[in-house]
């Protein structure tokens, strides 16, 4: 039990398009979905907390106008890369909470990834 | 502000050997400690969590306040124990915050 889901695993966009990634919890309904970036031999770096039906919580120096975040439903997520430069080529990472009671106890269940690259 | 430190980029360990990967943490409060491990070609995944207590996979791992530690340990390699392993430290505002990981190998 416990899978989340990404949506694409892999996407190549031109310079200046914009690129939504989906996250879903497959078989548990999570309140808070993490969305991560990782770079080559890099670890994680969130970005940004998203709660369902509100507003997502951005990590310093993410910029909240270039990664659109959108939590509609307790088992969706999507994070909307928009208007894409090569910089923003990374490995996006989703993660989605279990809640078991305390908030501290709960458990993560990770996505198995988005690969973009920006041509 | 929260730090996870985990010293060794690359361990290479033989089968049968112990094994002991190092973390370090940086933080104020009470913190949550996690180990994640990832696979080659699959997802992360939690391997432990210092609250349980527990052993998985034949891995355990003590929290040490005293020195800022949670170091995991497993007294005998597998060579299915290769993998990159994550220490992660959650606060009380619920965020996850990795160390840079360490990279796994055991020598058959």
């Amino acid at each position: 039990g416990a899978v989340v889901s990404q949506h694409p695993s892999r996407v190549i966009c031109k310079s200046g398009t914009s690129v939504k990634i989906e996250c879903r919890s497959l078989d548990f309904q999570a309140t808070t979905m993490f969305w991560y970036r990782q770079f080559p031999k890099q670890s994680l770096m969130l970005m940004a907390t998203s709660n369902e039906g509100s507003k997502a919580t951005y990590e310093q120096g993410v910029e909240k106008d270039k990664f659109l975040i959108n939590h509609a439903s307790l088992t969706l997520s999507t994070l909307t890369v928009t208007s894409a430069h090569p910089e923003d080529s990374s490995f996006y990472i989703c993660s989605a909470r279990v809640r078991k009671g305390r908030p501290v106890a709960d458990t993560q269940y990770f996505g198995p990834g988005t690969r973009l690259t920006v041509l | 502000a929260q730090r996870v430190t985990q010293p060794e980029k690359l361990l290479s360990v033989f089968k049968g050997a112990p094994v002991e990967l190092k973390c370090n943490y940086s933080y104020s409060g009470s913190p949550e400690l996690f180990w994640y491990v990832q696979y080659s070609r699959q997802r992360l995944q939690l391997l432990l969590r210092h609250i349980s207590r527990e052993s998985i996979k034949g891995f355990t791992a003590d929290l040490n306040k005293g020195e800022t530690s949670f170091h995991l340990k497993k007294p005998f390699a597998q060579e299915e124990d290769s993998a990159m392993y994550y220490c992660a430290l959650q606060c009380g505002n619920e965020k996850l915050t990795f160390g840079t990981g360490t990279r796994l190998t055991i020598i058959p």
